[in-house]
């Protein structure tokens, strides 16, 4: 079956930096789009970012372009989230979700439990 | 920026109908997605592409879609049914992802 495990979250400063990582198992991980998703607690959901199977197509959230990145190892079938210059309003759980497709549309089928990173001085 | 909007809460007593609302300008462009989302729980996927039912989701969930407004119903809610709602969808460009704001559904 799907299992998405999440991993890294923790406390860290504002202005400083954490690394997210997934690891997934029971399907083919390059086959899927993979996305980050995070909730501020308290707060609805808030999409983040994408990536291709491939890694050649990835989209963000305006809300962290240019100090979030997204990648992949599919050798290791884990997926990532690098963050940097983080601020307070940052603090959320971040899930890990898979993307299922039907032709030209994808959407979230999967998700992981989700780690949480906390923004606090 | 794109918005999907959502009643913040339906209230519904058990056995009764609910139907949860979601509303933008490109959802007839693009499809919708809902999750239900239980306290402390991460969300699952009850409907995808308007209409579809996930395999393992009970019948009594359901999908709809009428020009600029999508609607989740719920058939003969039960207690367990209680949780949030998110709608979720694409731009126009089908570039990036949005959610709603969430529908807390309150079972009475």
């Amino acid at each position: 079956q799907v299992r998405l495990v999440e991993s890294g979250g923790g406390w860290v400063k504002p202005g400083g930096s954490l690394r997210l990582s997934c690891a997934a198992s029971g399907f083919t991980f390059s086959d899927h789009y993979m996305s980050w998703i995070r909730q501020a607690p308290g707060k609805g959901l808030e999409w983040v970012s994408y990536i291709s199977g491939s890694g050649g197509t990835i989209y963000y959230a305006d809300s962290v372009k240019g100090r979030f990145t997204i990648s992949r190892d599919n050798a290791k079938n884990s997926l990532y989230l690098q963050m940097n210059s983080l601020r307070a309003e940052d603090t959320a759980m971040y899930y890990c979700a898979r993307e299922a497709y039907s032709g030209n549309y994808r959407w979230t089928d999967y998700w992981g439990q989700g780690t949480l990173v906390t923004v606090s001085s | 920026s794109y918005e999907l909007t959502q009643p913040p809460s339906v209230s519904v007593s058990p056995g009764q109908t609910a139907r949860i609302t979601c509303s933008a300008d490109a959802l007839p462009k693009q499809y919708a997605y809902w999750y239900q989302q239980k306290p402390g729980q991460a969300p699952v996927l009850v409907i995808y592409k308007d209409s579809e039912r996930p395999s393992g989701i009970p019948e009594r969930f359901s999908g709809s879609s009428s020009g600029t407004t999508v609607t989740l119903t719920i058939s003969g809610v039960q207690a367990e049914d209680e949780a949030d709602y998110y709608c979720q969808s694409a731009d126009s460009s089908a570039t990036y992802r949005v959610f709603g704001g969430g529908t807390k559904l309150t079972v009475l």
